[in-house]
C-alpha cells in the first residue's frame, strides 16, 4: 500500500518568516495530494490539494508544488502569523476514485513565534 | 445542514467492554471512512465503505467491527475493548465522484482503562 513519509515532526518559526513542509510517497499511482490542518482539539480540514496534473498551486499565503519524478510535495507558508499555529499532515491517494481513503504523513507541529 | 456528527463525544471504558460509535451524514455523500489519531502517528484507516451495505478493511482493522446499514450511517464496533485501543477516533465522507476533500467529524475521545 501507500506510503506517506512527512517531514519535520515539528517546525518553529518567527512571525513573517515562511514554512516549509516536506512530503514524500511510495505509490506511484497516486494522483491527489491534499494538505489538512488540525487546530487543538478540533478536526482536521483541508487547506489546499493539488492533483498530479498541476505542479503547483497557491491560494493566498499557501502553496503546495508537486514533483512526480521525485514522488515529493511540498507545503509553502508565506508571511506566518499566529493562527498558522497548528499541526499540518499531508496526505497521498490513489486514481480511480480513491474509495480506499487517503494515507496520511504523521504530522508537523508548526509554532509561529511571535 | 450538520455535515459529519459523530456520538458519543467522549467514553470512559473498561478493558472487555464493549461500545459503538455513531457517525451520521447528512450531505449524501457515498463514501464513509473512520480513522484514528495517536500522538506521533497521523490519521490512520481502520475500515470505510463505499456504499450502503459495503465495508471493506483500512491500514489497522483488527479489533473493530463496522456496518453501514443505512447510506447516512456508519458504526464503529469494539467488542472487547482494549488500552491500545484508546485513541481519538474521527469518521469521515466524501462523495463519490471524484478523489476529494474528507468531511470529518468532530472526533471521538476513547480512553480504556
Amino acid at each position: 500500500g501507500e506510503n506517506v513519509e512527512q517531514h519535520p515532526s515539528t517546525l518553529s518559526v518567527q512571525e513573517g518568516d515562511s514554512a516549509v513542509i516536506k512530503c514524500t510517497y511510495s505509490d506511484s499511482a497516486s494522483n491527489y495530494f491534499p494538505w489538512y490542518k488540525q487546530e487543538l482539539g478540533k478536526r482536521p480540514q483541508l487547506i489546499i490539494d493539488i492533483r498530479s496534473n498541476v505542479g503547483e498551486k497557491k491560494d493566498q499565503r499557501i502553496a503546495v508544488t508537486l514533483n512526480k519524478t521525485a514522488k515529493h510535495f511540498s507545503l509553502h507558508i508565506t508571511e506566518t502569523q499566529p493562527e498558522d499555529s497548528a499541526v499540518y499532515f499531508c496526505a497521498a491517494s490513489v486514481g480511480g476514485g480513491g474509495a480506499d481513503g487517503l494515507t496520511f504523513g504523521k504530522g508537523t507541529h508548526l509554532i509561529i513565534q511571535p | 445542514n450538520a455535515g459529519v456528527t459523530q456520538t458519543p463525544k467522549f467514553r470512559v471504558l473498561k478493558t472487555g467492554q464493549s461500545m459503538t460509535l455513531l457517525c451520521a451524514q447528512d450531505m449524501n455523500h457515498e463514501y464513509m471512512y473512520w480513522y484514528r489519531q495517536d500522538p506521533g502517528m497521523g490519521l490512520r484507516l481502520i475500515h470505510y465503505s463505499v456504499g450502503e451495505g459495503t465495508t471493506a478493511k483500512g491500514e489497522v482493522p483488527d479489533g473493530y467491527n463496522v456496518s453501514r446499514l443505512k447510506k447516512q450511517n456508519f458504526l464503529l464496533g469494539l467488542e472487547s475493548a482494549a488500552p491500545s485501543q484508546t485513541s481519538v477516533y474521527f469518521c469521515a465522507s466524501r462523495p463519490w465522484r471524484e478523489t476529494g476533500e474528507l468531511f470529518f467529524g468532530e472526533g471521538s475521545r476513547l480512553t480504556v482503562l
